[in-house]
Formats: C-alpha cells, structure tokens, sequence
C-alpha cells in the first residue's frame, strides 16, 4: 500500500481557499488518490477522489503533480462548517485492498 | 441518497458482556465494513464483507467476530467485552471494494 503523509493541523480564515497537502510519494500507476473528511462525531464523509487528472466537483478540487507523488484539496471559499479532519487515502483499483485512513489533518476555518 | 444506519448512537456495556453493533445499508451495496476510531490512531479496519455470508479480516480483528445473513445487513459481535475495545465504532458500504465508501453516523462505545 501507499502510504500518505499530512499535516497533522492546519488553520484557514473563513471564505478563503483552503489547500489541504499530501505526500503519497510511492504511489504506483493503479492507485487513486480519495479524500474524505470527518466533522465532529459524524462518520467519514466522502468529497472527491483522481487518478492523474484534476478533478472538480461541488464541494472541492483535487490537483495532483505530474509525477502523482503528492496532491492538494482545494476548498475555495472555506466557511465554518468546513472544519473538520481531512483524510487523503491512496488506494488501488483492482484486487481485494482496503481503504486504510490515517490520522489526517484537522482543519480549522477561523472566522 | 445512499442511507448507512446503525442500531445505537451511544452504548455502554459491562466487562464481559457480548455486544452487537449493527449496520444496515439501503442501496443494494455489496461491500460494508466495520471500522473503530480511536484518538491519534484514525480509523482502522476490523473486518468487511463483498458479498452475503462472506468476510476477511481488516487490520485489527482480534476480539470481534462479524455476521452478514443479508445484503443490507453487516453485525459486528463482541464475545466478550473488555475495557480496550472501548472506541467509537463506524460502519461503511460501497458498491464496489474500491468504489466511494458511504458511512454511518457511528456508536460510540463504552465497556465499564
């Protein structure tokens, strides 16, 4: 499995982009990058996940470099209720392998 | 909207006690999962299933035992409570293994 490495917090003033970074630097060519966040005892929420192109949808974007070694979410008009713990989780797309989270990055949006 | 529900938001139970958390998914997936969350240590897998009757170990299933009779229906079964395993417990289906995992609210669990 690919491991993933984030900032263990970040802070974010509310209504600015926030840029949430991860490492995942022994990716391999079959393994899809997902984010998913957790706000305060509610269970995992999914937001988006790519494979080697950037993705957009309505919560967030997701830009991945070139060598897909590491990838930032995008949240571009950060508001309150965006704080949460974010997981960015790299996981293949065949055989039986599991998601496995991390202990992710708690987001704080500052008003 | 795809629906995860678990049977119990809080639960506290005594040493030794056998407890069963359920799990119950409304949209025809194949894959559910249990996992427990525990501060500093993220979430970590116990056990899933891909079909009915079918299950395989996660990262930590040592203590607990799973049951899944039916499509929409994932139990996870404690044979004998301990202290340890008291933790916030999340269940999650996805249609695929790898497909998007959708999770439930959680229980959280105390064993006294």
């Amino acid at each position: 499995d690919a491991k993933t490495t984030q900032p263990t917090s970040m802070d974010c003033a509310e209504g600015r982009a926030a840029n949430l970074p991860c490492n995942h630097s022994t990716i391999s060519g079959n393994e899809y990058v997902y984010w998913y966040r957790q706000i305060h005892s509610q269970g995992p929420q999914y937001i988006i996940h790519g494979l080697k192109n950037n993705e957009t949808n309505e919560m967030a974007s997701l830009i991945i470099t070139e060598d897909r070694k590491s990838s930032t979410l995008i949240l571009p008009h950060a508001t309150l209720r965006d704080t949460a713990v974010y997981y960015c989780i790299v996981i293949s797309n065949f055989g039986n392998e599991k998601l496995t989270f991390g202990t992710g990055t708690r987001l704080t949006i500052i008003p | 909207d795809v629906k995860v529900t678990q049977s119990s938001r809080y639960l506290v139970k005594r040493t030794g006690e056998k407890v069963f958390l359920e799990c119950v998914q409304d949209m025809d997936h194949e894959n559910m999962f249990w996992y427990r969350q525990d501060p500093g240590l993220g979430l970590r897998l116990i056990y899933f299933s891909y079909d009915v009757k079918m299950k395989e170990k996660g990262d930590i299933p040592e203590g607990y035992s799973v049951s899944r009779e039916k499509k929409e229906r994932f139990s996870l079964i404690l044979e004998s409570a301990s202290t340890n395993q008291t933790s916030m417990y999340l269940c999650a289906s996805s249609p695929g293994l790898r497909d998007t995992q959708y999770f439930g609210p959680g229980t959280r669990l105390t064993v006294l």
